[in-house]
């Protein structure tokens, strides 16, 4: 089954900070799909990221960057130099591949506060 | 991507009433979702809406409480039956629109019940 974790559950940090948010998960397949979805106080779900299981290159955009290691089953979340209006409500999923999407699991999400 | 228009965005509503939410996407898209996030916590998977078709229901969802409606492949509706205070929530129209793409969410429905 799948599973996805965030063991954080609030972080706190200053503007101009680097923060890294954790990521865990488990499958049983092969192929699937990660990603990273943001909601700030507003309420809307923002798509920032999807990486497939094939593909373990870091990526960088901008301020944020990831961090993908199969050895480990974690899928990091970094945003450098961190601003307010980062703040949000940070989610991790989970798709296998053949899933359209009933079993696209998301994780418990990780509030980050960035103080001015 | 698809846009996703969700209304309404939200409503107070009394205990034992109904609401219907509506979910217009601006493109075809064959899959479309309906998800819940409960105060707090992370997103919970409702239903499939099949067009044409009853829609998917997740366990612990049933269609007397979650009417699903979509009659097409841009538009669907999700009724909250006979509301109770712990079906406050915001609820989440979602697509996606080629197989394993991204999900992509309407900006949500947050329901408040008195």
């Amino acid at each position: 089954a799948q599973k996805v974790t965030q063991a954080q559950t609030e972080i706190s940090v200053v503007e101009k900070e680097d923060v890294t948010l954790d990521c865990v998960y488990e499958t049983r397949d092969t192929t699937y799909y990660l990603f990273w979805y943001k909601q700030p106080p507003s309420g809307e779900l923002v798509f920032l990221i999807r990486r497939n299981s094939f593909d373990e290159q870091n990526e960088i955009s901008g301020r944020y960057s990831w961090n993908f290691q199969k050895s480990t089953s974690s899928f990091n979340f970094t945003i450098t130099a961190s601003q307010v209006v980062d703040s949000a409500v940070y989610f991790c999923a989970l798709s296998e591949a053949g899933n359209y999407g009933q079993n696209f699991v998301f994780g418990p999400g990780t509030r980050l506060s960035v103080l001015p | 991507s698809a846009v996703i228009s969700q209304k309404p965005s939200r409503d107070i509503c009394q205990r034992g009433t109904s609401l219907t939410i509506q979910c217009q996407v601006d493109s075809q898209v064959t899959m479309m979702f309906w998800y819940r996030q409960q105060p707090g916590q992370s997103l919970t998977l409702i239903a499939t809406a099949n067009q044409g078709s009853e829609a998917t229901y997740e366990s612990g969802f049933v269609i007397d409480k979650f009417p699903i409606s979509r009659p097409n492949l841009t538009f669907s509706t999700l009724t909250v039956s006979n509301m109770s205070p712990e079906d406050s929530s915001i609820y989440l129209c979602s697509v996606r629109t080629v197989y394993n793409s991204p999900l992509h969410f309407g900006n949500g429905t947050r329901l408040t019940v008195t």
